[in-house]
């Protein structure tokens, strides 16, 4: 599993309140990111980071913020949850030439 | 955003049989190409990687090669298992690591 953990593993959050999501790495890699998977879109690109407070927008950014100050922490933040963000969360290492992922949280948006 | 294109969206095989599923996509501008595995109420796993044309990989019973001229992969799964059936998803790799994923080919290996 390559040492990542996410954090709430599950969640259920009301419209409008802010969120924010925990991917930890015990491995000191240096790129680290952060995904949403949902039917029929497979896995999309939210932010990525390519070192301490080094950050930018993937492929679906709107409504997220992210954060990363220090290596083995990503913060993915919805500042005002909607309900179209109800998905499963992944974050994602770069190691070698390959990208493992942490185990995925569940976030409802009621 | 480039459009990764898999092919068949699902896919029933009987278990024993060999089948293969595809990949394309418009441009050869890329990295490499990533093969993942992802099973229900798993992460997904990380299968191969190519990055040449003509590139051919194996693992076990799985194996996939790369044309990048034609703008196609294919994985091929020889003597499907039950435990075959999971969503064997392909992505391409651009600058700073980062990955474009398809939607996904769904396999189910009926026993």
């Amino acid at each position: 599993d390559a040492g990542i953990t996410q954090s709430p593993r599950h969640k259920v959050t009301e419209t409008g309140t802010p969120v924010t999501l925990r991917c930890h790495q015990t491995e000191n890699h240096r790129y680290m990111y952060w995904y949403r998977q949902d039917p029929g879109h497979g896995l999309r690109l939210i932010h990525y980071s390519y070192g301490v407070k080094d950050t930018d927008k993937g492929e679906v950014s709107d409504g997220y913020s992210v954060s990363r100050s220090k290596t083995e922490d990503f913060l993915l933040t919805l500042e005002s949850a909607t309900s179209s963000q109800t998905s499963v969360y992944f974050c994602a290492i770069s190691a070698g030439l390959e990208q493992y992922f942490g185990p995925g949280t569940r976030l409802t948006v009621t | 955003i480039l459009n990764v294109e898999q092919s068949p969206q699902s896919l029933h095989v009987q278990e024993g049989d060999s089948t293969n599923f595809t990949c394309s996509f418009p441009s050869s501008n890329f990295y490499a190409l990533h093969w993942y595995r992802w099973e229900t109420a798993k992460s997904p796993e990380a299968l191969f990687v190519m990055t040449l044309n003509g590139d051919e990989k194996k693992k076990g019973r799985i194996s996939a090669t790369l044309n990048t001229k034609e703008g196609y992969s294919y994985l091929y799964i020889k003597g499907s298992q039950p435990e075959d059936s999971a969503t064997y998803l392909c992505a391409l790799e651009f600058g700073n690591e980062k990955l474009t994923f398809g939607t996904g080919t769904r396999l189910t290996i009926i026993p």
